[in-house]
C-alpha cells in the first residue's frame, strides 16, 4: 500500500458544482497535513493546512479524519480557475527527521 | 521579494555529464528541500536541509549530492547524469506552515 494515495482523476465538473477529493495515508503517526495546488507545468503552491477541527477558506474546506486516516478537500461553487491538480501532503517528524510525502495529485477540470 | 528562485529553468545533458542546480530563497527560512517530479509518481524528496550546515537524505538520494552553502542557498549536484534522472526538479523552502516552491528545472538526460 502506498504511503499516501489519491485518485488521479481527472474529475470533470461543471462550473458551479461542488466537488470533493479524498487522500488516504497509511502511517498513523503522521502529524501534519496540507493541500497544495499545482497548475500545468508550474510549481506546487500551498492551498491550505488541514486540521481535525476542519479548516475553511472561502469556497475551500479541508478536513482530517485521523480514525480513518484520510484528509479531504471540498470545493464549492467551482470556477474555471479552479482547474488544476490538487496534491495532498503528509508530514511525519521522528527523531529530528522530517518525512514529507506527496500524493500523486488529483486533476480537476471545471467545464463551462 | 523573489521567494524561491532556481537556475537553470531548462537543461539538456548527455549521459555521464555533471551539473549543479542552484536554488536560493530570500524568506529567511531554515529548511530547504530538493524534489523531483515524474509523471504518475508525484513529488519525491531527494535531500533536505533542516538548517544551515545540515543535510539529510530523502526518499531518492542516489546519484545526487547537495550543499547548503549558507542559509539562502541549497544546491543539487548530479555527478554523472543518467537518463533515469530526466525529470522536473523543484527546490522548496519552509517556514510553518507549508513549503514554498521554486519554478522548477526541467532536465533531460540523453
Amino acid at each position: 500500500r502506498k504511503e499516501v494515495e489519491q485518485d488521479p482523476g481527472p474529475f470533470n465538473v461543471p462550473e458551479g458544482a461542488t466537488v470533493a477529493f479524498n487522500c488516504t495515508y497509511s502511517n498513523s503517526a503522521s502529524q501534519s497535513f496540507f493541500w497544495y495546488r499545482q497548475d500545468c507545468r508550474k510549481e506546487p503552491k500551498l492551498l491550505m493546512s488541514v486540521y481535525s477541527s476542519g479548516n475553511e477558506d472561502g469556497r475551500f474546506t479541508a478536513q482530517l479524519n485521523r480514525a480513518s486516516q484520510y484528509i479531504s478537500l471540498l470545493i464549492r461553487d467551482s470556477k474555471l480557475s479552479d482547474s488544476a491538480t490538487y496534491l495532498c501532503v503528509v508530514i511525519m517528524n521522528s527523531g529530528g527527521y522530517q518525512k514529507v510525502t506527496f500524493g500523486i495529485g488529483t486533476k480537476l477540470q471545471v467545464i463551462p | 521579494n523573489a521567494g524561491v528562485t532556481q537556475t537553470p529553468k531548462f537543461q539538456v545533458l548527455k549521459t555521464g555529464q555533471s551539473m549543479t542546480l542552484q536554488c536560493a530563497q530570500d524568506m529567511n527560512h531554515n529548511s530547504m528541500y530538493w524534489y523531483r517530479q515524474d509523471p504518475g509518481m508525484g513529488l519525491r524528496l531527494i535531500y533536505y536541509s533542516a538548517s544551515e550546515g545540515t543535510t539529510d537524505k530523502g526518499e531518492v538520494p542516489n546519484g545526487y549530492n547537495v550543499s547548503r552553502l549558507n542559509k539562502r542557498e541549497f544546491s543539487l549536484r548530479l555527478e554523472s547524469a543518467a537518463p533515469s534522472q530526466t525529470s522536473v526538479y523543484f527546490c522548496a523552502s519552509s517556514d510553518w506552515p507549508g513549503q514554498y516552491f521554486g519554478p522548477g528545472t526541467r532536465l533531460t538526460v540523453t
